[in-house]
C-alpha cells in the first residue's frame, strides 16, 4: 500500500477539451511526479513538484501543467486534448530521496 | 543520456520455471540507483527493489534476485519458481537525476500458465 491515490480511474474526452487530473499522496511526501504510460510502453515523464514548485519537466508542451498543494494533493492539467494523449497517467510520491510509491493511475481516452 | 533497454518483449513460462528479465541501462552519472517495479493489470507500479550503484553484491529476497554488474552496465532480475501470479507487466528504471525523476524501459511483459 503506497497511500497513493488517483481520481478520476477513468475519463473520457473529447479532442479539444481540457482534463484535471487528481492525486492524493501520503502525508509528508514533499515531491510528486506524473508519468504518462502509453499502451504498450514505460511510462515516461512529464514533470516534477517539491515543496508546491515545479522541479523539472520531461518532454511535454506547455499545454500540459501541473499543481502540488500544501495538503500533499496535485493535480495534473492537460489542454487542448489530442487523441495521442489517450494514455494511463501515474502519479508518484516521496519524501524527497526515498523510495517513490505509485498510485493506480487514470486511464484517459481522447475521442 | 540517461537510457534503459528491456529487449524481451514478451516472456511466456509454465508455472514453476525459473525466468530471468534482462535490463540494460546507459547513464552519464558515476553513482546512480536502478528501480525494478512490477505493473499488474490493475496499472499501479509495485515497487520491488532500489539498488544503489556503490552495492554490486546480488540480492535475493524469496524468489526473487538480482544480478547487478557495473562492468556490463546490467540489473538482471530472475524469478525462481514462477508462479500464476507473477504474470504481470516488469520495468526496470534509473533515475534522470538523482533519486527521481525516473526514465523507464518499455517494460517486459511475464506470463506465467498454470
Amino acid at each position: 500500500e503506497t497511500g497513493v491515490t488517483q481520481s478520476p480511474t477513468h475519463l473520457i474526452k473529447t479532442r479539444g477539451q481540457q482534463v484535471t487530473l487528481r492525486c492524493s499522496s501520503q502525508s509528508g511526501h514533499n515531491t510528486v511526479s506524473w508519468y504518462q504510460q502509453a499502451l504498450g510502453q514505460g511510462p515516461q515523464f512529464i514533470f516534477q513538484y517539491y515543496r508546491e514548485e515545479e522541479n523539472g519537466r520531461g518532454n511535454f508542451p506547455p499545454r500540459f501543467s501541473g499543481l502540488q498543494f500544501p495538503n500533499y494533493s496535485s493535480e495534473l492539467n492537460v489542454n487542448a486534448l489530442e487523441l495521442d494523449d489517450s494514455a494511463l497517467y501515474l502519479c508518484a510520491s516521496e519524501d524527497r530521496g526515498q523510495t517513490p510509491g505509485f498510485g493506480s493511475g487514470t486511464r484517459l481516452t481522447v475521442v | 543520456a540517461q537510457k534503459v533497454t528491456q529487449a524481451q518483449t514478451e516472456i511466456s513460462v509454465v508455472e514453476k520455471e525459473d525466468v530471468t528479465l534482462d535490463c540494460v541501462y546507459e547513464t552519464r552519472d558515476t553513482t546512480y540507483y536502478l528501480f525494478w517495479y512490477k505493473q499488474p493489470p490493475s496499472g499501479e507500479l509495485v515497487f520491488l527493489i532500489r539498488r544503489n550503484s556503490f552495492d554490486e553484491q546480488n540480492e535475493i529476497s524469496g524468489r526473487y534476485s538480482w544480478n547487478f554488474q557495473k562492468s556490463t552496465s546490467s540489473f538482471n532480475f530472475t524469478i525462481t519458481a514462477s508462479q500464476v501470479v507473477d504474470s504481470a507487466v516488469y520495468f526496470c528504471a534509473l533515475p534522470i537525476s538523482g533519486n527521481t525523476p525516473l526514465v523507464f524501459g518499455k517494460g517486459t511483459r511475464l506470463s506465467v500458465i498454470a
